[in-house]
C-alpha cells in the first residue's frame, strides 16, 4: 500500500512563528504536492514538486515556501504564520506519468492564534 | 486559468434514490479523477478516467467522461447511507501533471 505520512495531525502556532509541515512518502514517487483545504473552497494547490530540488508554484504560494532535498520528503514552510493560514493542509504524491492517481496523507490541521 | 466546477455542491437524498454529480472543466484534458472524502479524513481515490467515453463502475457508483463536452459524471444508483461523504473530481494538465480539484459535492444520504 502507498503510504503518505504527515508528521503532525494537529498543530497550534502563534502568529509570526515559523512553521514546518513535513511529509514523507514510501513509494518512490517523483511528484509531490501541498494543498490546503478550506470549507467552500475545495482543495487549492500551494506548491508542487516534480523531482528532487524542483518545485513549481501552485495557485496560492504567497506566504509559503517548500523544500525537497530528498525524493521521499516534501516540506511546507510558513515563514511567518498568520491567522489566515489556519486551515487543513494535505500532502500528496504520485508516480510521474499520465493517468496515475494522487495519494493523500491524512492531513495536518493547523490553527494559528 | 483552469476551472473545475462541480454541481451540485450539496446533495441530500433518500436511500434508494438515484442521482448524478456533474464535473465540468475549462481546458482540454482526457484525464479525470474522482475522490471520496469522509468527514475529518483524507481523500481516497475512486476512479481514474483516461479517455473519451471511459466508464468505470464500483458498486453503486459509476463514473463517465466526455472529453468533447469537458464533462464527467458520477452516478449514484440506489443510494445507501454509507455513501454519505464529499466527492471531488480533479483534472490533471500540463507537462508535469499538476492536479486541479473541484470544490467538492457533499452528499448526505438519509435513511
Amino acid at each position: 500500500d502507498v503510504k503518505v505520512t504527515q508528521s503532525s495531525r494537529y498543530l497550534v502556532k502563534r502568529t509570526g512563528e515559523k512553521v514546518f509541515l513535513e511529509c514523507v512518502q514510501d513509494m518512490d514517487h517523483e511528484n509531490m504536492f501541498w494543498y490546503r483545504q478550506d470549507p467552500g473552497l475545495g482543495l487549492r494547490l500551494i506548491y508542487f514538486s516534480y523531482d528532487v530540488k524542483m518545485k513549481e508554484k501552485g495557485d496560492i504560494p504567497e506566504g509559503y515556501s517548500v523544500s525537497r532535498e530528498k525524493k521521499e520528503r516534501f516540506s511546507l514552510i510558513l515563514e511567518s504564520a498568520s491567522t489566515n493560514q489556519t486551515s487543513m493542509y494535505l500532502c500528496a504524491s504520485r508516480l510521474r506519468g499520465s493517468g496515475n492517481t494522487i495519494y493523500f496523507g491524512e492531513g495536518s490541521w493547523l490553527t494559528v492564534v | 486559468e483552469l476551472k473545475v466546477e462541480q454541481n451540485p455542491l450539496f446533495l441530500s437524498m433518500q436511500e434508494g434514490k438515484n442521482y448524478t454529480i456533474y464535473c465540468n472543466y475549462s481546458t482540454t484534458s482526457d484525464r479525470l479523477y474522482w475522490y471520496r472524502q469522509d468527514p475529518g479524513k483524507s481523500l481516497e481515490s475512486l476512479f481514474v478516467l483516461l479517455s473519451n467515453g471511459a466508464v468505470k463502475q464500483e458498486g453503486r457508483l459509476m463514473a463517465s467522461l466526455d472529453t468533447k463536452a469537458r464533462l464527467s459524471t458520477l452516478h449514484i444508483t440506489a443510494a445507501v447511507h454509507d455513501l454519505s461523504a464529499t466527492y471531488f473530481c480533479a483534472v490533471d494538465i500540463g507537462d508535469f501533471n499538476k492536479f486541479y480539484f473541484g470544490s467538492g459535492t457533499k452528499l448526505n444520504v438519509k435513511p
